[in-house]
């Protein structure tokens, strides 16, 4: 079984529409990140968690907000979907200490009509 | 963050090696060097990561300017599957957590003809 799964793989939906991403993993790690990619970019952070009680910003966190229910559980909620919001989104977890290597999960790839 | 830049793109033949350069040249002292890869269709995964001294895995070799300005990703024998994209990321490494993200740029595109 894989280590990082998300949910749904593939979604579409319509503008105004309010989505949830979902993201569990089994490697006991404390930090769950979110990321998105867009087309023939890199990554960048939308949320990132380092315990159940934390959650901070990443570098463009408008329009999106985070639920961190457990420590093996991290989801990312569109509150009304909009057309530049289509993307690739990537869950991600790591440990602590100097590698701090991030495990990543499959992606959901959102269509927003 | 500090920076880093990396070519678009490179091309190797299977079974040669393949050198991904990257430069950093406003690297702080508490800045790893971390490589990521990924594949087509699926997400970044962990290649390797240093700070000063050359360093070896399974997946391959990271060298180190003395100065650590610039670094190079080495894929010893190149194989169809090692075609991806290449990320190289400094990390800051500090003991509040908040430093410890990484920030991807546009990586490396390596394309491997058989």
């Amino acid at each position: 079984d894989a280590d990082v799964t998300q949910t749904p793989r593939n979604r579409i939906t319509k503008t105004g529409k309010r989505i949830m991403l979902e993201c569990s993993q089994t490697k006991g790690h404390d930090r769950m990140y979110w990321y998105r990619q867009d087309p023939g970019l890199g990554l960048r952070l939308i949320y990132y968690s380092f315990d159940v009680k934390d959650i901070n910003k990443g570098e463009i966190s408008d329009g999106y907000s985070v639920s961190r229910q457990a420590q093996a559980k991290f989801s990312l909620s569109l509150e009304s979907a909009i057309p530049n919001q289509t993307a690739l989104y990537f869950c991600a977890t790591s440990g602590a200490g100097e590698a701090n290597t991030q495990y990543f999960g499959p992606g959901t790839r959102l269509t927003v009509l | 963050d500090a920076k880093t830049t990396q070519p678009n793109s490179m091309e190797s033949n299977e079974e040669e090696p393949v050198h991904l350069p990257c430069n950093h040249s406003t690297i702080s002292g508490t800045d790893y060097i971390h490589w990521y890869r990924q594949l087509p269709s699926q997400g970044p995964e962990y290649v390797i990561h240093g700070l000063t001294s050359n360093v070896n895995n399974r997946m391959a070799s990271l060298a180190i300017a003395e100065d650590r300005k610039s670094s190079t990703l080495i894929l010893h024998r190149a194989t169809l599957r090692d075609a991806a994209v290449y990320y190289c990321i400094l990390r800051a490494y500090v003991l509040k957590a908040a430093g410890n993200k990484l920030t991807f740029g546009g990586g490396t595109r390596v394309l491997v003809k058989p």
